[in-house]
């Protein structure tokens, strides 16, 4: 029943050491978003595709990444990680896009950067 | 980017009680807002939205309320069960994109 998938659900890297986070949808939505969230602070957007476009947000930094392939899978890439990036990423998807859609979380993603 | 906050960071209330959580919205032109419940070490899970051409929605036990004259929202979670503990999020979209934006967060706690 899984709908949005995260894995792994905990992943270790060293600083500096390139890592990749997956996502996977079973709901075949156009749109996938890759939100940050650090601890005790709100889900910060990094970029978004809807379907294959990539909309990456202003203040997203260059060290992020990511890649579709295809339309059920999606890949945040962090270059070279810093302590600053340990942090949960969340994966989204929703359906269409331009507004009133309901925006459906995976489980999450938890960064440890050593 | 858009200034979504919410009144409490934390509220506290006793098993059984209703649960009133509070969001303020600054942009106007705002149409769509969701709220998310958030469990430690989850993704947000959603819970109930409300377009901006309706003032009130009912879910399972939760109410979420819409004043747009004052851009204020509010979810209401009627008799509280220490399973609602978690935290909460209010999230607003504008029409004519697909970004979210989130507020920082109410942490409800139920005293059983």
């Amino acid at each position: 029943d899984a709908m949005v998938i995260q894995n792994p659900r905990y992943q270790v890297t060293q600083f500096g050491k390139p890592v990749t986070l997956s996502c996977s949808q079973t709901l075949n939505h156009n749109v996938m978003y890759w939100y940050q969230q650090k601890s005790s602070q709100a889900p910060k957007l990094l970029f978004h595709y809807y379907d294959k476009d990539f909309n990456n947000e202003a203040d997203t930094p260059d060290n992020f990444q990511s890649r579709r392939p295809n339309t059920s899978f999606c890949f945040l890439d962090i270059r070279s990680p810093g302590l600053g990036d340990a942090a949960m990423y969340l994966c989204a998807t929703s359906r269409q896009a331009g507004g009133q859609e309901t925006q459906y979380f995976g489980p999450g993603t938890r960064l440890l950067v050593l | 980017g858009e200034s979504v906050g919410l009144h409490l960071p934390t509220l506290s209330v006793q098993e059984g009680d209703n649960s009133i959580i509070n969001c303020a919205y600054s942009n106007s032109a705002s149409d769509y807002f969701i709220w998310y419940k958030q469990e430690s070490g989850k993704g947000p899970q959603f819970i109930i939205d409300i377009r901006s051409n309706m003032d009130k929605r009912q879910g399972q036990r939760v109410t979420v309320l819409l004043n747009k004259t004052v851009k204020h929202l509010s979810l209401q979670i009627a008799a509280t069960q220490p399973g609602d503990s978690a935290v909460y999020f209010c999230a607003e979209n504008l029409n004519t994109g697909n970004q979210f934006y989130f507020g920082t967060g109410t942490s409800l706690t139920v005293i059983p």
